[in-house]
């Protein structure tokens, strides 16, 4: 079956500091991987998405390439502001575009 | 998010109380998803409704649960003689025709006590 696993939070970083959130899952056929962010009190909001090997998704600043090699899908950003203080939920769907699987998310907080 | 209104977004009950929630999405989403956000866990799938078709009940934890979506657009999920244990967040989200992303509602929190 798919799974997805991310490293434990939370992940506390001073502003400016540079962000890495693993992320690492095992699939059934040929997955498309997300990430997803969740500020607090919202709902989950689609941040980017790579949909075939070597492809990087990016989005506020924030970037992950589809690693097929090693099954991972690491999100960075050189440089985070108080703002980006929220939940990151990595996730994948395979075949034809049914359930996604979510890693257990990982707590950033950014500190001034 | 917008486009996806789910109600109420806050829920407490009594234990052995039903409760329903409920999900409204804007149209030309086909497929329609239930999951459940737990404290200090990840989402967990519950059910799947996808246009005419038998829906996917594989998520639901146990037969307490159910859920319908009504004429291809309104969902409601139904509790049945709620646990402390279903305590949680449940999310509603959308996905479209050919875009993988989902499209989550804020969701409703509940609240078993």
């Amino acid at each position: 079956g798919n799974s997805v696993t991310q490293m434990e939070g939370p992940v506390t970083l001073s502003e400016e500091a540079f962000l890495t959130i693993n992320c690492t899952y095992t699939a059934t056929g040929y997955p498309s991987l997300f990430w997803y962010v969740q500020y607090p009190g919202e709902g989950l909001q689609l941040l980017l998405k790579a949909t075939k090997a070597d492809d990087k998704g990016s989005n506020k600043g924030f970037e992950a390439t589809y690693r097929k090699e090693t099954t991972s899908f690491h999100l960075e950003k050189g440089s985070v502001q108080v703002s980006d203080s929220a939940v990151y939920f990595c996730a994948l769907v395979t075949g034809g575009g049914n359930k996604l699987t979510f890693g257990t998310g990982t707590q950033l907080k950014v500190e001034l | 998010g917008a486009g996806v209104s789910q109600s109420p977004s806050n829920k407490v009950t009594e234990k052995g109380k039903d409760v329903e929630l409920r999900c409204d999405p804007i149209s030309g989403h086909t497929a329609l998803y239930w999951y459940r956000q737990s404290l200090g866990q990840g989402l967990e799938f519950l059910i799947y409704f996808q246009g005419n078709s038998a829906p996917d009940k594989s998520g639901l934890p146990s037969d307490r649960f159910s859920a319908e979506r009504t004429g291809g657009s309104v969902s409601t999920l139904t509790i049945q003689r709620t646990q402390q244990e279903d305590s949680a967040v449940y999310l509603c989200a959308l996905a479209g025709r050919t875009d993988y992303g989902y499209t989550f509602g804020s969701g409703t929190r509940l609240t078993v006590v």
